[in-house]
Parts: structure tokens; sequence; C-alpha cells
């Protein structure tokens, strides 16, 4: 069954540190994985896209890491910010048909404190 | 900042009525799509478009309905709201390309709360 996971459901860290977020997948075939933000009462931004040739990405203090073979993929925040504070998002397309299905993680939420 | 736009933001309504959640967007994109969320849970797709006069039902079984008349115009319609209808309701759209579909990156709107009563 093709299914995102991802961990941990919800994250506190205080303005200035850094932080890791988990995304596990299983979708098979795999085409690309990206990673949203979601503000509260708003929709999903992207953040990043990243194909099975690539291991890692950057978007300002953002980077993402894929490990293709262990199906696993990571956002790395640096210096956080309390603009940070969102539900971040692991999305994951399969390339079975032309259609391309996108699979959708539960978000980690994350709360930056003062 | 993707120009999509969402009304209402957030609607209270009771069981029985008949409500439409307006979508529309300004960059042309061929695609559009409607996903169900609720809270602390993945988006679900209920419905989407790949043109004018083209709807499809997404992977979530959904009661609602859908039209495409205008490029930039994606309406849901709920015949009679429940209960179980509440959810925030997000619509996204992206542009048409010449890789595969799944590359394709979705601009979303902000999304309307639903409440049924």
């Amino acid at each position: 069954k093709n299914q995102v996971e991802q961990s941990p459901q919800s994250l506190i860290i205080l303005e200035g540190k850094n932080c890791t977020l988990q995304c596990n997948y299983t979708v098979s075939p795999f085409s690309n994985l990206r990673w949203y933000k979601q503000d509260t009462g708003r929709g999903p931004v992207s953040l990043t896209i990243m194909t099975f040739s690539e291991n890692t990405k950057s978007n300002g203090r953002y980077t993402a890491t894929l490990d293709a073979d262990t199906k696993q993929s990571s956002l790395h925040i640096t210096a956080s910010q309390l603009s940070d504070s969102a539900s971040y998002i692991c999305v994951v397309s399969d390339r079975g048909s032309t259609l391309g299905r996108l699979y959708f993680g539960r978000g980690t939420q994350l709360t930056v404190w003062p | 900042e993707a120009d999509i736009y969402q009304t209402p933001r957030y609607l209270v309504i009771g069981t029985g009525k008949k409500i439409t959640l307006e979508c529309s967007q300004t960059m042309g994109h061929d695609k559009m799509y409607w996903y169900q969320q609720d809270p602390g849970m993945e988006l679900h797709l209920i419905h989407y478009s790949y043109g004018v006069n083209s709807t499809e039902k997404g992977d979530l079984s959904s009661e609602s309905t859908v039209s495409r008349i205008r490029t930039e115009h994606f309406p849901l319609t709920l015949e009679s709201a429940r209960p179980s209808h509440t959810s925030q309701y997000l619509c996204a759209s992206s542009s048409e390309s010449v890789l595969a579909w799944s590359w394709e990156t979705q601009y979303f709107g902000p999304g309307t709360r639903l409440l049924v009563l």
C-alpha cells in the first residue's frame, strides 16, 4: 500500500534553533517528492521538489534531503524564525500512470517559540 | 503568492442547505483540483479538471459535484449539506507542462472552512 509517514507529528523549538523533520514513504514506482509549508488558515506552498537522482536541495534556510534507496526524506530548517511556525507536508508522486497520483503525509506541526 | 482565490473563507450552515464553494484563478492554468482536509490529517483529492468541460472524481468519494464552464472558475457544490461534510476544502491549480502531470507544482488557495450544524 502506497503511504507517506511523517515524524514527529508535532515539534516545539526555540527561535534560532535548528530542526529536522522526517518523511518515510512506500510509494512505488517513485517519481518525485515535494515538501510543502502550510500556514494556519492558508493553503500549502511548495518549498522543494526532488527526483530520485537528487540527494539534497536547498531553498533559503530550508534544506531537503532524499535517499531513494531507503525511501526517506528529511527537511532541515536552519536558524528557525517565528514565521516558520506551520505544518510541513511531505508529498510523494508515483509514475504509475500519466496521471501521476500524489500521496500526502499528515504533516508535522512546527511551533517556534520566542 | 499564487493568484488563486476561494470564497467564502468560513461558512457555518445548517443541515440540508445547498452550498457552493467558489474557486477562481487568474494564472490561466488548465488543471484545477479540489481537496478535503480534516485537522491533523492528509489532504484528499475529491475532484479535478483538466480543462473546460472536463471534470473527474478524485481518490476520496465525495457527495459534492463540480463544474468547469470557464478556465478560471471551478466551483464545488453540495446539494444538501450534512454535519459529516464539516471540513476544510482547498482548491488548487497547476499549469500545462511538457513534463508529466506529476511534476507540475500545484498552487493552493487559502481554503474554505465549512461547519455544518
